[in-house]
């Protein structure tokens, strides 16, 4: 199947400071992104839905200042997360459908977890 | 309002056996019922996925069984082994274009006892 790499794998920052995570799609294009975090032993939340070359969408009760996204080609999409404080810490998982495939099947990154100390 | 309902929490199972994994949903707009399989740390894989034109499809030892009436699907891993330990998600969605969101269940944690 299709191939989505995220980095970095694992990142431990300070308090106060930004941390930026990338979702790439390495074998097709993608129009469009998804952005999830996931708790210990939770299910995946999705934060927002980030399109190619416009605004990325963010779901009710994600701060938009805060997890900030930019898709700026087809294959790259970035989170990052801006003035991190412990409660930011989370597994955070990118998934992308490849352009004009409307199968339905989500490719999913292998995560990123952040540590905010 | 929780739109997709797994169950069971947690399940184990001795290797060779089969799990059984359920799933209700809400939303009769849904059109797309996928299963992923995650291990710790890593993120979710899809394992198989159904729409409601068919009430089963196999993909080697994974079955899904559909019900649109009663809005449940389920997955059956056949012969269970214990490198199937996971935790699996049912999801659900509206196949309206690429840019469909998938809603998911909370989990579910599989364990294979050797």
């Amino acid at each position: 199947g299709a191939v989505v790499s995220q980095h970095p794998s694992w990142v431990i920052c300070k308090s106060g400071t930004s941390v930026k995570i990338e979702c790439r799609s390495l074998d097709f294009q993608a129009t469009t992104m998804f952005w999830y975090r996931q708790f210990p032993k939770q299910s995946l939340m999705l934060m927002a839905t980030s399109n190619e070359g416009s605004k990325a969408t963010y779901e009710q009760g994600v701060e938009k200042d805060k997890f900030l996204i930019n898709h700026a080609s087809l294959t790259l999409s970035t989170l990052t997360v801006t003035s991190a404080h412990p409660e930011d810490s989370s597994f955070y998982i990118c998934s992308a459908r490849a352009e004009l495939d409307w199968s339905g099947e989500l490719f999913f990154g292998e995560g990123s977890r952040l540590t905010v100390l | 309002q929780q739109q997709v309902k797994q169950s069971p929490q947690s399940l184990i199972v001795q290797k060779g056996g089969i799990s059984i994994i359920n799933c209700a949903y809400e939303n009769t707009a849904f059109d797309y019922f996928p299963w992923y399989q995650q291990f710790p740390g890593k993120g979710p894989a899809l394992l198989i996925a159904i729409r409601p034109d068919v009430s089963e499809k196999k993909e080697g030892r994974f079955t899904i069984s559909f019900n649109k009436s009663a809005k449940q699907f389920s997955l059956h891993i056949m012969d269970s082994q214990p490198g199937d330990s996971a935790t699996y998600f049912c999801a659900a969605s509206i196949e309206t274009g690429a840019n469909s969101k998938l809603t998911f269940g909370k989990g579910i944690t599989l364990s294979v006892r050797p």
